[in-house]
């Protein structure tokens, strides 16, 4: 069946980069489009990016562009999101998901000093 | 950005129908095609995909779960209602990039 496990929780000091990890199985990993959702506490849905993992192609949310940089390693079915300069703003639950029918369980990321 | 519009709450005891409605700001169909999603969410967990292109019923769902909806506005009706189905409920267009609305907590009475 398919999941998406998703790296544990992430404390991080303000300034600092974080990367994100997103492991496929049960399915073709280069046949659907990975995408990263951010969900802050208690708010809505907000669409990051996705990235193709056959050919390595990113579209990202204007809002993320210099936030996140997505990236997949097909020998390990693994898609990566990097976040950069991190601030209290960035605090959140991170999502992976599949063409947005599975979904990765979410990573909570804080930013804190 | 297309935004989309659910109202924050809605009471309904159980057994009765639900229906949670989602405007966009700008039509989100593409000739036949209506690209809204529904999602649910459970405190603590992620999305689930319940309705996809309006209309279509995901994987594993429920028949009380149903979809409809053109242009610009989009229902989601759950009936009869389960205390299973306590739980936000998010709209999501893919008609221009993607954009979710921003929830409707669904709540018994």
């Amino acid at each position: 069946q398919v999941n998406l496990l998703q790296s544990g929780a992430a404390l991080v000091k303000p300034g600092a980069s974080v990367k994100l990890s997103c492991k496929a199985s049960g399915y073709t990993f280069t046949d659907y489009y990975i995408h990263w959702v951010k969900q802050s506490h208690g708010k809505s849905l907000e669409w990051i990016g996705y990235i193709n993992p056959n050919s390595g192609y990113t579209n990202y949310n204007e809002k993320f562009k210099s936030k996140a940089t997505l990236t997949v390693d097909k020998s390990t079915n693994t898609a990566y999101m990097e976040l950069s300069r991190l601030t209290s703003e960035d605090s959140a639950t991170y999502y992976c998901t599949k063409g947005f029918d599975y979904w990765g369980q979410g990573v909570m990321v804080t930013v804190s000093s | 950005d297309i935004v989309l519009t659910q109202s924050p709450a809605l009471a309904v005891s159980l057994g009765q129908r639900a229906t949670i409605s989602c405007r966009a700001s700008q039509s989100v169909s593409i000739s036949r095609y209506n690209l809204m999603h529904w999602y649910q969410q459970k405190p603590g967990q992620q999305p689930k995909l319940l309705i996809y292109r309006a209309s279509n019923l995901a994987s594993g769902i429920p028949a009380r779960f149903s979809g409809s909806g053109s242009g610009t506005d989009f229902t989601l009706t759950i009936n009869p209602v389960q205390a299973d189905d306590i739980a936000t409920y998010y709209c999501q267009q893919s008609r221009e990039s993607n954009t979710f609305g921003a929830g409707t907590k669904l709540e018994l009475k």
